[in-house]
């Protein structure tokens, strides 16, 4: 059965860091690609970032180019996301996805449960 | 960027009945690389359609999708209990490679 459990969530100041991570089970994780996906309160989804199986492609969305960094490491079965310069913007539902093939091109076929990010002074 | 519009916002209807659900592109999507998504109050978006008419393991047949170029439809032959929800469409495969749709509510009249 495929897992994915995100953590490393909570509440943070503006202009302050902090580092999500996704530990995978039940499947193969470096034939993969692995995504983050963020749902602000009440809103709808919104991709934030993804990396192939190898870490050879790396994509992310304009709305945190330059602030938010993702990596994995395949030894560890982790997908991690490390986002400086927060922003009231960023609060939301921090979602873990798997992607359906090694790509970061392809749909998304397992969903973690989320881990919240909120950013507030 | 290719930008999804989903229609309409919100659907009522009854147990039993068929939904009909629209999802349309700024530009044309490549090779239908169109995805459908449920999401239940509390739970992660869960994968219905991909390549815009394939079901994903384990989804009802009473699910259905169709459409190519700009034009996709989520389909829900005969509605049940479970399946009133927000559905979102994604469509993958371009520059930026993922766009979704703003949601469409799924709801018991």
């Amino acid at each position: 059965e495929v897992q994915l459990v995100e953590s490393g969530g909570g509440l943070v100041q503006p202009g302050r860091s902090l580092r999500l991570s996704c530990a995978a089970s039940g499947f193969t994780f470096d034939d993969y690609a692995m995504h983050w996906v963020r749902q602000a309160p009440g809103k709808g989804l919104e991709w934030v970032s993804g990396i192939s199986w190898n870490s050879g492609s790396i994509g992310y969305a304009d709305s945190v180019k330059g602030r938010f960094t993702i990596s994995r490491d395949n030894a560890k079965n982790s997908l991690y996301l490390q986002m400086n310069s927060l922003r009231a913007e960023d609060t939301a539902l921090y979602y873990c996805a798997k992607s359906a093939s090694y790509g970061y091109e392809y749909y998304f076929d397992y969903w973690g449960q989320g881990t919240l990010v909120t950013v507030s002074s | 960027e290719i930008v999804l519009t989903q229609s309409p916002g919100t659907l009522s209807l009854s147990p039993g009945e068929r939904a009909t659900l629209s999802c349309r592109a700024s530009q044309s999507v490549s090779s239908s690389y169109l995805a459908w998504y449920q999401q239940k109050p509390g739970q992660a978006p869960r994968l219905l359609i991909y390549g815009a008419s394939s079901r994903a393991t384990g989804i009802p047949d009473r699910f259905s999708g169709s459409g190519s170029g700009t034009d996709f439809t989520l389909t829900i032959s005969r509605l049940e209990p479970e399946d009133f929800a927000v559905y979102y469409c994604q469509q993958y495969g371009s520059s930026p490679p993922h766009t979704f749709g703003q949601g469409t509510k799924l709801e018991i009249k």
